[in-house]
């Protein structure tokens, strides 16, 4: 079993939707990401944060907008995606060491019509 | 700047063959930390096995083992006997110490296992 959940685990949504993906986490990790990967390929980072606070943006679309509500919850909300921005968006957290694994959640597959 | 080769694209088993999966990786950095990661047709990247760039030992989980060489800047996994469910697209990782929250992948080999 997963120890980091996300939510929903597909979503199909138009280009002028607004929606949110949910990420949760009890291993008590500081750190947490958002990763997006698109078919046969690897992971790129998106957003991390360290103790709720933003710590990298990857130069991500600010139609891309996280948010870190607590050491246990990271969100994503999406508003006039693109066809394009359809991928596999993955979750994940570690210690905020560079030593620490990364422990990704099952991820939510995305379609933008 | 940090980078991971992992110049097998696509690797195709018999069962019970054994694999080697290679990983070459740049950094400048004297301390850094090399993963891998196994992501099965289900989706959930998984990780396998951490080691830090001062220990050199190398280390076997059952029928995983992995060589670690500083000296050629490789980070190789070898599963023997591989099964089916060995079946998936594995990552190798690099972490460097001066750069902690931004781990680079290399682009992951797809390893299919036959029966």
């Amino acid at each position: 079993d997963t120890e980091v959940t996300q939510t929903p685990k597909h979503l199909v949504m138009g280009m002028t939707n607004k929606k949110s993906l949910k990420c949760e986490q009890h291993m008590g990790h500081r750190a947490m990401y958002w990763y997006k990967q698109k078919a046969k390929k690897p992971p790129e980072l998106m957003f991390v944060y360290s103790y709720e606070k933003l710590s990298i943006n990857e130069s991500v679309p600010s139609r891309f907008s996280p948010e870190c509500p607590n050491s246990s919850l990271l969100n994503l909300h999406l508003h006039a995606l693109q066809p394009e921005d359809s991928a596999l968006y993955l979750c994940a957290s570690s210690q905020d060491r560079g030593d620490s694994p990364l422990h990704f959640g099952n991820g939510t597959r995305l379609t933008v019509t | 700047a940090q980078k991971v080769t992992q110049a097998q694209t696509e690797i195709s088993v018999v069962e019970k063959e054994d694999v080697t999966l290679d990983c070459v990786y740049e950094t400048r950095d004297t301390t850094y930390y090399l993963f891998w990661y196994k992501q099965p047709p289900s989706g959930e990247l998984v990780f396998l096995i951490r080691r830090n760039s001062f220990d050199e030992q190398n280390e076997i989980s059952g029928r995983y083992s992995w060589n670690f060489q500083k000296s050629t800047s490789s980070f190789n996994f070898t599963i023997t006997a591989s099964q089916v469910v060995d079946s998936a697209v594995y990552f190798c990782a690099l972490s460097e110490f001066t750069n902690a929250g931004k781990s680079t992948f290399g682009d992951g080999t797809t390893l299919t296992v036959k029966p």
